[in-house]
C-alpha cells in the first residue's frame, strides 16, 4: 500500500522568509496530493491540492510542486506570516482501483517568529 | 455553508458509559468520514459512509459504532471505551466517495477523554 514520508517534522522561520516542506510517496498509482493546515484546536483545512497531470500549482503565497518521476511533492510558502504557524500535513491518494484512500504524512509543525 | 459541525467539542466519559458524537454538514456531500487523531499525529481513517451506506471500516473495534441517519448526519456511538481511545475525533465530508479523490472538509473535532 501507499506510504507517505514528510520532512522536516519541525520548521522554524523568521517572518517574511520562505518555508518548504517535502513529501515522498511510494505508490506510483497515486494521482491526488492535497496539503492540509491544522491550527491548534481545529480540524485540518485543505490549503492546496495538485493532481498528477500537473507539475505545479500556485495560490497567492502558497505553491505546490510535483515530481512524478521521483515520487515527491513539496509545499512552498513565501513571505511567511505568524498566522501561518500551524501543523501541515501532506497526503497522497491512489486511484479508485487501488483503494482510493487518502494516506497522510506525519506532519510538519511550522513556527513563524515575528 | 461550507462547514462541518461537530458536537460536543469536548467529552469526558468513564469506561462503562455510553455516549454519542454527532456530525452535520449541509453542503450536499454524499460521503462522510470518521477519523481519529492522537496528539501530534496525522488523522487515521476509521469509517467511510458513501450515499448513506457504510463503505469502509478500517477494522475498528466494535466499541465504536457508526450510524448515518441521512445524507447530512453522521453519528459515532461509543460504548465501553478504553483510556487509549482518548483522542480527537474528526468528522469529514466530500462531494463523492473516497475513490473520487475529492477535497475533504473537516470539522473541528470532539476532544474525547476516557477515564
Amino acid at each position: 500500500g501507499e506510504n507517505v514520508e514528510q520532512h522536516p517534522s519541525t520548521l522554524s522561520v523568521q517572518e517574511g522568509d520562505s518555508a518548504v516542506i517535502k513529501c515522498t510517496y511510494s505508490d506510483s498509482a497515486s494521482n491526488y496530493f492535497p496539503w492540509y493546515k491544522q491550527e491548534l484546536g481545529k480540524g485540518p483545512q485543505l490549503i492546496i491540492d495538485i493532481r498528477s497531470n500537473v507539475g505545479e500549482k500556485k495560490d497567492q503565497r502558497i505553491a505546490v510542486t510535483l515530481n512524478k518521476t521521483a515520487k515527491h511533492f513539496s509545499l512552498h510558502i513565501t513571505e511567511t506570516q505568524p498566522e501561518d504557524s500551524a501543523v501541515y500535513f501532506c497526503a497522497a491518494s491512489p486511484s479508485y482501483n487501488q483503494g482510493g484512500k487518502l494516506i497522510f504524512g506525519q506532519g510538519t509543525e511550522l513556527s513563524v517568529k515575528p | 455553508d461550507t462547514e462541518v459541525t461537530q458536537t460536543p467539542k469536548h467529552l469526558v466519559m468513564g469506561m462503562t458509559n455510553k455516549k454519542s458524537l454527532k456530525c452535520e454538514q449541509h453542503m450536499g456531500h454524499r460521503a462522510m468520514y470518521w477519523y481519529k487523531q492522537k496528539a501530534k499525529k496525522p488523522p487515521e481513517l476509521m469509517f467511510v459512509y458513501s450515499y448513506e451506506k457504510l463503505s469502509i471500516n478500517e477494522s475498528v473495534p466494535s466499541r465504536f459504532s457508526p450510524e448515518c441517519p441521512n445524507s447530512s448526519l453522521l453519528n459515532l456511538h461509543l460504548h465501553a471505551l478504553q483510556p487509549e481511545d482518548s483522542a480527537l475525533y474528526l468528522c469529514a465530508s466530500s462531494q463523492a466517495g473516497p475513490w473520487a479523490n475529492e477535497k475533504l472538509f473537516f470539522g473541528s473535532g470532539t476532544q474525547l477523554s476516557v477515564l
